[in-house]
């Protein structure tokens, strides 16, 4: 079964540090990787996805993503963080085996610190 | 504007009492999908549409119900609900394919006593 883990439940950072948020994936086949984000009593936004290509994904907001094979992982990073980034994120796999859908993490909650 | 639109936002209910929480998007999409949020235990798939008259169980599908008569809406069914469907539960729609993103709506936080 297609699987993602994400091995911190938070993450603290500093404003206008870089930030690196990890996703670890478990994939037979052609992995599709996706990013979302989830602020305070909203639903989830998209990100950014990886399906074939250039491994640095660039997506919304100035965050990128960069998959990497050898070590099956997919880290979403930022050069530079922001206080508005805070919140909850969430790494996904495409669930496969014909169906569509995804298979999310347990996610991850960024904290930003002014 | 596109969206997809749930229905209450927040319940409170009874257990056994039968609920129904309305999911509806206007992007015209093929796949439709409803998920619950737990602490800890991020978003699992309850169950999924690939089109009209077509649905499948997720992962966690016992003690819910779903039908697709349209292809705009997605309703789920509780018929007799228990504490443990106390959660967070968000629908979803997307073009079919796996490499296409997921559109979410806002949520439906609902409590069983």
């Amino acid at each position: 079964a297609q699987s993602v883990a994400q091995p911190e439940d938070q993450v603290n950072v500093a404003e206008g540090n870089p930030l690196t948020v990890k996703c670890t994936y478990s994939v037979s086949g052609n992995p599709y990787l996706f990013w979302y984000v989830q602020y305070p009593n909203r639903g989830l936004q998209f990100l950014l996805k990886y399906i074939t290509g250039d491994n640095l994904v660039k997506g919304s907001y100035g965050f990128e993503a960069e998959f990497n094979k050898s070590q099956t992982s997919f880290h979403l990073k930022k050069p530079s963080a922001l206080v508005s980034d805070s919140a909850l994120y969430f790494c996904a796999t495409a669930r496969g085996g014909g169906a569509d859908g995804l298979t999310f993490g347990k996610g991850t909650h960024l904290i930003i610190q002014p | 504007e596109a969206q997809v639109t749930q229905n209450p936002r927040y319940l409170i209910t009874v257990t056994g009492k039968k609920l129904t929480v309305t999911c509806s998007q206007n992007m015209n999409h093929e796949y439709m999908s409803w998920y619950r949020q737990d602490p800890g235990l991020g978003l699992r798939q309850i169950y999924y549409s690939m089109n009209v008259e077509v649905t499948d169980k997720g992962d966690v599908p016992e003690g819910y119900k779903v039908s697709r008569k349209e292809k705009r809406n997605f309703p789920l069914i509780l018929e007799s609900p228990s504490p443990n469907q106390t959660s967070l539960y968000f629908c979803a729609s997307s073009a079919l394919g796996t490499d296409n993103e997921q559109f979410f709506g806002p949520g439906t936080r609902l409590t069983v006593l």
